[in-house]
């Protein structure tokens, strides 16, 4: 069965630097796509990066980047230059398929970030 | 501008009766998902719907129920068999079925039951 494990709970980290919020995962198929999303504290979850288990070079979206390493079953979120409205919390996720019956998309724990001055 | 509408965003009911959350799209996305968060916790899927009149349970759908008559209606429905009803729901969408599609998250019901 697929599974995404966040190891830090919590992470600080002061304006304008970099920080990788880590995630690793679990899977047998060799097809599955990893999302990274955002919560604020209003609750809604924001798209941000996506990643194909296929794609030869990492997804960079702005200040967001993934570092992938399929070897190691892993998917780290980089944010550069953090700004204080990057505080939330930061869930991974893993989509397997194609396939009917497991298109589903599965969540870590998340991490919560914030950001100080 | 397209979306997906959740309503309400609070709900209090009481315990033993049932609650029937709101979740439409204006997307056109064929898929839809719903989620349940509870604190301090990732999101679990209750329930998710890739055709109308057709759905599949997700991996805690004890307690609850959906239907999807049209394309841009999900509805959720909280049911009295649910122990632990109290939780923030989210429900989703996406545009076709695959590895790299993202799902679009609505705002979220946050339902207290006492």
């Amino acid at each position: 069965a697929q599974k995404i494990t966040q190891t830090q709970p919590g992470m600080f980290v002061q304006e304008k630097e970099a920080v990788t919020l880590d995630c690793t995962y679990d899977t047998s198929d060799q097809s599955y796509g990893l999302f990274w999303y955002k919560q604020p504290s209003s609750g809604e979850m924001i798209f941000l990066i996506y990643q194909g288990s296929y794609d030869e070079q990492n997804a960079t979206e702005g200040r967001y980047s993934l570092n992938f390493q399929k070897a190691r079953k892993s998917a780290n979120l980089v944010i550069s230059a953090s700004q204080l409205g990057d505080s939330a919390m930061y869930f991974c996720a893993m989509r397997e398929g194609p396939g009917y019956n497991t298109d589903k998309l599965i969540f870590g724990t998340g991490t919560r970030l914030q950001v100080f001055p | 501008d397209g979306g997906i509408t959740q309503s309400p965003k609070y709900l209090f009911r009481k315990e033993g009766q049932n609650v029937t959350l709101s979740c439409e799209q204006n997307l056109n996305h064929d898929a839809m998902y719903w989620y349940r968060q509870d604190p301090g916790q990732g999101l679990r899927l209750i329930y998710y719907s890739q055709i109308v009149n057709d759905f599949q349970k997700g991996d805690i759908a004890e307690g609850y129920s959906v239907s999807r008559e049209k394309k841009e209606s999900f509805p959720l429905t909280v049911t009295s068999a649910q122990k632990n009803p109290t939780a923030f729901y989210l429900c989703a969408s996406s545009s076709r079925t695959g590895r790299n599609s993202p799902l679009h998250f609505g705002n979220g019901t946050r339902l207290t039951v006492t």
